[in-house]
């Protein structure tokens, strides 16, 4: 079945405390993309990648990291984790080819907390 | 700064109304306008509009795109209850000297259609 898979789906943690929330896609989808959604903020975006090593900023990149080793993996890593970061975040991709943005396919979310 | 506004924020209607939902947007290196459909869970793609004044159709939804005046709308009609959902413009545009790929979304329209 084709998806784009997050983990975990929700997640406590402390200030500070550094974690990672993995997203894979098994579509071979060149596109990849992480976003945060928040009450009357809609959905913004972090980071976004066109291919294997090739990254770049979202709207809202600050205090966040990504990496793209392998075309079916887009990590987001949250080295130092601040309340501010707590929301709804959504891992999503798609293939490039003509446009990125045919069929986009979204994970579940992952629901963090930070304390 | 680039930014993408929906209007209405939040809509009710009865079931077998039209609506209009508006989304205008001052970006700079446009490439595409994208709507998607949010329910209680990840945002499904709705449409892509590149080219001006051609309507995208699907079912009961369209929407077209105006690329002079910098707006698109989506048209229901006869709505349902099973219409109720955020619905999400974004425009997808090249920042500075990166590739395309970077997304801005509106905040979105809550719509509610009532039986």
């Amino acid at each position: 079945e084709a998806q784009v898979t997050q983990n975990p789906r929700y997640l406590i943690t402390v200030t500070g405390k550094k974690l990672t929330v993995t997203c894979s896609q098994n579509m071979n989808h060149e596109y990849m993309s992480w976003y945060r959604q928040d009450p009357g903020l809609g959905l913004r975006q972090i980071y976004y990648s066109m291919n294997v090593e090739v990254t770049d900023k979202g709207d809202v990149p600050e205090g966040y990291k990504v990496s793209r080793k392998e075309k079916r993996n887009f990590p987001l890593i949250l080295e130092s984790p601040s309340p501010n970061q707590t929301s709804l975040y959504f891992c999503a991709s798609s293939q490039v080819r003509l446009a990125p943005y045919n069929e986009q396919f979204f994970g579940p979310g992952t629901r963090l907390t930070v304390l | 700064e680039d930014k993408v506004v929906q209007s209405p924020l939040s809509l009710v209607v009865h079931e077998g109304d039209t609506v209009t939902l508006n989304c205008s947007y001052e970006v700079t290196n446009f490439r595409s306008l994208l709507w998607y459909k949010q329910e209680k869970k990840a945002p499904t793609f709705l449409f892509m509009l590149t080219s001006s004044g051609i309507e995208k159709k699907s079912g009961r939804l369209s929407s077209i795109l105006d690329k002079k005046e910098l707006f698109s709308i989506l048209n229901i009609t006869a709505t349902q209850t099973g219409d109720s959902a955020v619905y999400l413009c974004a425009v997808e545009f090249r920042a500075g000297g990166t590739s395309y790929g970077k997304l801005t979304f509106g905040q979105g329209t809550i719509l509610t259609v009532h039986p």
